[in-house]
């Protein structure tokens, strides 16, 4: 079954440093990533997406993210945390034959001055 | 461009209670997605609608949930009766094609006494 892990339930960094997000999933073909950030009272906002080609993809906001075939892993970078990015952040696999989405629990991102 | 828009934001009923909850996709989005959200966890498919055909209901608790997307614009999703464990955020999203991107509303956030 298709699945995705977020090891991480809270990461607090300081303002300025990178930042890592880890994201592992379980899916028996190519699978379609993504990663969500969602703001305290808001919707879920798309960062970026993989569906194929490049490995390194680029999203909104500064961040990017890395396809890993091997290590089935998605992680989600940025390198100089704002304190506007504390939020949660979710992965996705794209399960199915309709595009319908599997996210993962997330993991809630603090940043101090 | 308007977003997706949902209604209410926030709704507090007793158990055993019925409860609905709207949304109005971007327009021209083919498919609309219902999702749940339980606190600490991510988004749960309920169910997808292509138009306003099914295409995926396999994670909808049919004795108590029903959905319908009259001419394939909004939709509705009811609760009835409702259960303490359905408090969680209901999270409607929308795209114009299967595996597009998810275009998710603000939510509405249900707590059952």
């Amino acid at each position: 079954a298709q699945s995705v892990t977020q090891p991480d339930i809270h990461i607090t960094v300081s303002e300025g440093a990178s930042l890592e997000l880890r994201c592992n999933y379980s899916y028996g073909a190519t699978p379609y990533l993504f990663w969500y950030v969602q703001s305290p009272g808001q919707g879920l906002q798309l960062l970026l997406k993989y569906f194929s080609g490049d490995t390194l993809v680029q999203g909104i906001k500064g961040f990017e993210a890395e396809f890993k075939r091997s290590q089935s892993s998605f992680n989600l970078r940025k390198p100089s945390v704002h304190w506007s990015d504390a939020a949660e952040y979710f992965c996705a696999v794209g399960g199915g034959s309709q595009g319908n989405l599997i996210f993962g629990k997330g993991t809630k991102l603090s940043v101090k001055p | 461009e308007a977003g997706v828009a949902q209604s209410p934001r926030y709704k507090i009923i007793e158990k055993r209670q019925s409860v609905a909850f709207w949304c109005n996709p971007i327009s021209g989005h083919a498919t609309l997605y219902w999702y749940q959200q339980i606190l600490g966890q991510g988004p749960k498919l309920l169910i997808q609608f292509q138009n306003n055909g099914v295409v995926d209901d396999s994670q909808l608790p049919k004795d108590r949930f029903s959905a319908e997307r009259l001419k394939g614009v909004d939709s509705t999703l009811k609760i009835q009766p409702a259960k303490l464990e359905d408090s969680a955020v209901y999270l409607c999203a929308s795209s114009s094609v299967g595996f597009g991107e998810q275009y998710f509303g603000p939510g509405t956030r249900l707590t059952v006494t």
